[in-house]
Protein backbone atom coordinates (compact mmCIF):
# COMPACT_ATOMS: atom_id res chain seq x y z
CA UNK A 1 0.00 0.00 0.00
CA UNK A 2 1.61 3.29 -1.00
CA UNK A 3 0.86 5.93 1.00
CA UNK A 4 0.46 9.87 0.10
CA UNK A 5 3.28 11.95 -1.09
CA UNK A 6 3.90 15.41 -1.70
CA UNK A 7 6.41 17.37 -3.68
CA UNK A 8 8.15 19.36 -3.59
CA UNK A 9 9.39 18.66 0.48
CA UNK A 10 10.58 22.04 0.57
CA UNK A 11 9.75 25.56 -1.95
CA UNK A 12 11.09 29.10 -1.64
CA UNK A 13 9.17 31.98 -3.50
CA UNK A 14 8.78 35.31 -3.79
CA UNK A 15 5.74 37.19 -2.65
CA UNK A 16 3.48 37.91 -5.37
CA UNK A 17 4.56 34.91 -7.16
CA UNK A 18 2.75 31.48 -7.96
CA UNK A 19 2.76 28.24 -6.97
CA UNK A 20 1.49 24.60 -7.45
CA UNK A 21 2.13 22.03 -4.84
CA UNK A 22 1.48 18.37 -6.06
CA UNK A 23 0.34 15.12 -4.13
CA UNK A 24 -0.48 12.01 -4.69
CA UNK A 25 -2.93 9.92 -2.96
CA UNK A 26 -3.14 6.42 -1.17
CA UNK A 27 -4.04 4.05 -3.26
CA UNK A 28 -7.89 2.79 -2.66
CA UNK A 29 -8.58 6.71 -1.70
CA UNK A 30 -11.15 8.98 -4.00
CA UNK A 31 -10.83 11.87 -1.71
CA UNK A 32 -7.89 14.36 -1.15
CA UNK A 33 -8.09 17.22 1.25
CA UNK A 34 -5.55 20.33 1.56
CA UNK A 35 -4.61 22.05 4.87
CA UNK A 36 -2.19 24.76 5.90
CA UNK A 37 -0.40 24.88 9.11
CA UNK A 38 1.30 27.83 10.72
CA UNK A 39 4.15 26.92 12.89
CA UNK A 40 2.71 26.07 16.25
CA UNK A 41 -1.03 25.76 14.93
CA UNK A 42 -3.04 23.20 13.98
CA UNK A 43 -3.62 22.44 10.62
CA UNK A 44 -6.31 24.93 8.61
CA UNK A 45 -8.60 23.17 6.22
CA UNK A 46 -8.13 24.66 3.07
CA UNK A 47 -10.69 23.00 0.69
CA UNK A 48 -11.16 19.21 -0.37
CA UNK A 49 -12.03 17.42 -4.31
CA UNK A 50 -14.04 14.01 -4.41
CA UNK A 51 -14.52 13.03 -7.71
CA UNK A 52 -12.43 15.52 -9.78
CA UNK A 53 -15.03 18.48 -7.40
CA UNK A 54 -14.56 21.08 -5.18
CA UNK A 55 -16.73 19.26 -2.21
CA UNK A 56 -16.14 21.57 0.39
CA UNK A 57 -13.99 24.87 1.22
CA UNK A 58 -12.38 26.21 3.99
CA UNK A 59 -11.67 30.68 5.08
CA UNK A 60 -9.15 30.85 2.26
CA UNK A 61 -9.86 33.64 -0.15
CA UNK A 62 -9.93 32.06 -4.09
CA UNK A 63 -6.21 32.64 -5.08
CA UNK A 64 -6.01 29.47 -3.63
CA UNK A 65 -7.32 26.68 -6.31
CA UNK A 66 -7.15 23.19 -6.51
CA UNK A 67 -7.34 20.12 -8.99
CA UNK A 68 -8.18 16.58 -8.70
CA UNK A 69 -7.35 14.26 -11.27
CA UNK A 70 -8.82 10.98 -12.63
CA UNK A 71 -6.25 9.53 -10.56
CA UNK A 72 -7.09 10.80 -7.52
CA UNK A 73 -3.84 12.91 -7.17
CA UNK A 74 -3.78 16.43 -6.77
CA UNK A 75 -2.55 19.83 -7.16
CA UNK A 76 -2.91 22.83 -4.76
CA UNK A 77 -2.24 26.52 -6.59
CA UNK A 78 -1.84 29.83 -5.00
CA UNK A 79 -1.77 32.85 -6.64
CA UNK A 80 -0.14 36.44 -5.40
CA UNK A 81 2.02 34.74 -3.15
CA UNK A 82 1.90 36.71 0.65
CA UNK A 83 4.21 36.71 2.97
CA UNK A 84 1.53 34.90 5.34
CA UNK A 85 1.05 32.54 2.90
CA UNK A 86 4.50 30.92 4.58
CA UNK A 87 3.60 27.41 6.65
CA UNK A 88 3.65 23.84 5.99
CA UNK A 89 1.33 22.53 3.03
CA UNK A 90 -0.15 18.90 4.24
CA UNK A 91 -2.34 16.88 1.82
CA UNK A 92 -4.15 13.96 2.87
CA UNK A 93 -6.66 11.48 1.46
CA UNK A 94 -9.48 9.78 2.64
CA UNK A 95 -12.47 6.86 1.55
CA UNK A 96 -15.60 8.40 0.82
CA UNK A 97 -15.23 12.03 2.38
CA UNK A 98 -14.95 13.38 5.66
CA UNK A 99 -18.30 13.51 6.02
CA UNK A 100 -18.12 9.49 6.92
CA UNK A 101 -15.85 10.04 9.27
CA UNK A 102 -13.11 8.53 7.38
CA UNK A 103 -9.72 9.23 9.28
CA UNK A 104 -7.32 11.07 7.12
CA UNK A 105 -3.98 9.64 5.95
CA UNK A 106 -1.31 12.72 5.40
CA UNK A 107 1.55 13.22 3.37
CA UNK A 108 4.81 14.97 5.30
CA UNK A 109 3.92 18.12 3.79
CA UNK A 110 5.60 20.79 1.48
CA UNK A 111 7.16 23.75 3.44
CA UNK A 112 6.74 26.47 1.66
CA UNK A 113 8.45 30.05 2.82
CA UNK A 114 7.33 33.25 0.96
CA UNK A 115 10.12 36.18 1.24
CA UNK B 1 -17.72 29.73 13.92
CA UNK B 2 -16.55 26.18 15.19
CA UNK B 3 -14.20 25.73 17.38
CA UNK B 4 -11.90 23.30 18.90
CA UNK B 5 -9.52 23.99 21.76
CA UNK B 6 -6.68 21.90 23.58
CA UNK B 7 -5.95 22.20 27.45
CA UNK B 8 -2.69 23.00 27.23
CA UNK B 9 0.35 23.84 24.80
CA UNK B 10 2.55 21.87 26.96
CA UNK B 11 2.72 18.64 28.99
CA UNK B 12 5.39 17.16 30.70
CA UNK B 13 5.17 13.72 32.57
CA UNK B 14 7.25 11.48 33.79
CA UNK B 15 8.02 7.99 31.96
CA UNK B 16 5.31 5.31 33.48
CA UNK B 17 2.56 8.52 34.17
CA UNK B 18 -0.68 8.42 32.49
CA UNK B 19 -0.96 11.52 30.23
CA UNK B 20 -4.44 13.21 30.24
CA UNK B 21 -4.75 15.62 27.23
CA UNK B 22 -8.10 17.65 26.98
CA UNK B 23 -9.88 19.00 23.92
CA UNK B 24 -13.23 21.05 24.20
CA UNK B 25 -15.42 22.04 21.17
CA UNK B 26 -17.63 24.87 20.99
CA UNK B 27 -20.71 26.29 18.34
CA UNK B 28 -21.34 22.97 17.24
CA UNK B 29 -22.11 18.88 18.01
CA UNK B 30 -19.75 16.83 15.82
CA UNK B 31 -21.02 13.46 15.30
CA UNK B 32 -17.20 11.96 15.61
CA UNK B 33 -13.81 12.91 17.40
CA UNK B 34 -10.76 11.87 15.93
CA UNK B 35 -7.14 11.81 17.52
CA UNK B 36 -3.87 12.54 15.54
CA UNK B 37 -0.17 12.22 16.49
CA UNK B 38 2.40 14.62 14.45
CA UNK B 39 6.02 14.38 15.18
CA UNK B 40 8.33 17.35 14.19
CA UNK B 41 8.55 17.57 10.20
CA UNK B 42 5.98 15.14 9.83
CA UNK B 43 2.59 14.86 8.63
CA UNK B 44 0.19 14.15 11.45
CA UNK B 45 -1.06 10.21 11.92
CA UNK B 46 -4.63 8.64 12.37
CA UNK B 47 -4.89 7.52 16.20
CA UNK B 48 -8.31 7.05 17.29
CA UNK B 49 -11.87 7.78 16.21
CA UNK B 50 -15.01 8.16 18.83
CA UNK B 51 -18.69 8.71 17.86
CA UNK B 52 -20.98 10.62 19.97
CA UNK B 53 -22.88 7.72 20.85
CA UNK B 54 -19.53 5.77 22.03
CA UNK B 55 -18.59 6.88 25.52
CA UNK B 56 -14.88 5.29 25.60
CA UNK B 57 -12.23 3.99 22.80
CA UNK B 58 -9.50 1.86 23.51
CA UNK B 59 -6.87 0.94 21.44
CA UNK B 60 -3.39 -0.48 23.19
CA UNK B 61 -2.29 2.23 25.65
CA UNK B 62 -4.21 4.52 24.28
CA UNK B 63 -7.93 5.79 26.00
CA UNK B 64 -10.27 8.25 24.37
CA UNK B 65 -13.43 9.26 26.21
CA UNK B 66 -16.65 12.04 24.04
CA UNK B 67 -18.79 13.63 26.99
CA UNK B 68 -21.37 15.49 24.61
CA UNK B 69 -22.67 17.39 27.55
CA UNK B 70 -19.36 18.90 28.92
CA UNK B 71 -18.56 19.47 24.74
CA UNK B 72 -15.07 17.29 25.66
CA UNK B 73 -13.02 14.80 24.52
CA UNK B 74 -10.34 13.08 26.97
CA UNK B 75 -7.47 11.60 25.52
CA UNK B 76 -5.19 8.80 28.07
CA UNK B 77 -1.53 7.77 27.36
CA UNK B 78 -0.72 4.93 29.95
CA UNK B 79 2.29 3.78 31.04
CA UNK B 80 3.53 6.35 28.67
CA UNK B 81 7.35 5.83 27.06
CA UNK B 82 9.43 8.59 25.73
CA UNK B 83 8.83 7.80 22.43
CA UNK B 84 5.34 8.80 23.52
CA UNK B 85 6.30 12.49 23.28
CA UNK B 86 4.89 14.21 19.86
CA UNK B 87 2.27 16.64 19.55
CA UNK B 88 -1.36 15.86 19.91
CA UNK B 89 -3.79 17.08 17.78
CA UNK B 90 -7.84 16.97 18.25
CA UNK B 91 -9.90 17.00 15.34
CA UNK B 92 -14.10 16.98 14.86
CA UNK B 93 -16.76 17.49 12.59
CA UNK B 94 -16.82 17.54 8.56
CA UNK B 95 -14.18 19.02 7.05
CA UNK B 96 -11.85 18.30 10.03
CA UNK B 97 -11.78 21.30 12.66
CA UNK B 98 -7.99 20.62 14.33
CA UNK B 99 -7.09 21.71 17.44
CA UNK B 100 -4.00 23.91 18.27
CA UNK B 101 -2.48 20.47 19.39
CA UNK B 102 -0.73 19.62 23.10
CA UNK B 103 3.07 19.34 22.83
CA UNK B 104 3.88 16.37 25.36
CA UNK B 105 7.10 15.52 26.67
CA UNK B 106 7.70 12.34 28.55
CA UNK B 107 10.78 12.41 30.91
CA UNK B 108 12.91 9.63 31.33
Amino acid sequence: ETGVTQSPTHLIKTRGQQVTLRCSSQSGHNTVSWYQQALGQGPQFIFQYYREEENGRGNFPPRFSGLQFPNYSSELNVNALELDDSALYLCASSLWGTGWGSPLHFGNGTRLTVT
Amino acid sequence: SQKIEQNSEALNIQEGKTATLTCNYTNYSPAYLQWYRQDPGRGPVFLLLIRENEKEKRKERLKVTFDTTLKQSLFHITASQPADSATYLCAAGQNFVFGPGTRLSVLP
